[in-house]
């Protein structure tokens, strides 16, 4: 059964800092794996959506990149700024259409 | 990627009492979603909705509970019936398109007093 992990579970820097979110996932047969972010309250926006064949996707300040092998993912925002403050969730889709969750990494930039 | 026009964004309702869900989507999508977000939890899908077919529940979620409509390509409702105060949750839709992944629509939150 599919495991999705995220660490940490909270996370507090001052802005301007660059900094390493991280996704694990126990099983490498996946079909993509997606970031998001949630504000309190209100609905997810996606930021980044990795197919199982690509490495790495870029929007602007976010990178994230996919390790199937090791069952990783990393998502970096470069440059923080007080708007990042929200939670960040990864989500890995198996071949059903079932997203599988990790419970988020709550991010909080000082100014 | 598709955008998802949810409503109503929140609501107070008494218990006992039941709430409809709307979701409209810019373009045609086979498959909605819909999931429950308790307070401080992840995200929990309730069901999938495809349209002309009955939705499919996951488990612990019934259709006398929270019935679901489909009856086009770009809307769906979902409605929380008989609402207790353990049904106060962030209520998601979700539609899912290749190349661009799942997009959610704004949620809707829900406290039953």
């Amino acid at each position: 059964k599919q495991e999705v992990t995220q660490i940490p579970a909270a996370l507090s820097v001052p802005e301007g800092e660059n900094l390493v979110l991280n996704c694990s996932f126990t099983d490498s047969a996946i079909y993509n794996l997606q970031w998001f972010r949630q504000d309190p309250g209100k609905g997810l926006t996606s930021l980044l959506l990795i197919q199982s064949s690509q490495r790495e996707q870029t929007s602007g300040r976010l990178n994230a990149s996919l390790d199937k092998s090791s069952g990783r993912s990393t998502l970096y925002i470069a440059a923080s700024q007080p708007g990042d403050s929200a939670t960040y969730l990864c989500a890995v889709e198996e071949s059903n259409y079932q997203l599988i969750w990790g419970a988020g990494t709550k991010l909080i930039i000082k100014p | 990627s598709a955008v998802i026009s949810q409503k109503p964004s929140r609501d107070i309702c008494q218990r006992g009492t039941s709430l409809t869900i709307q979701c409209q989507v810019d373009s045609q999508v086979t498959m909605m979603f819909w999931y429950r977000q308790q307070p401080g939890q992840s995200l929990t899908l309730i069901a999938t909705a495809n349209q002309g077919s009955e939705a499919t529940y996951e488990s612990g979620f019934v259709i006398d509970k929270f019935p679901i409509s489909r009856p086009n390509l770009t809307f769906s409702t979902l409605t929380v019936s008989n609402m207790s105060p353990e049904d106060s949750s962030i209520y998601l839709c979700s539609v899912v398109k290749d190349l661009y992944g799942y997009t959610f629509g704004s949620g809707t939150r829900l406290t039953v007093v």
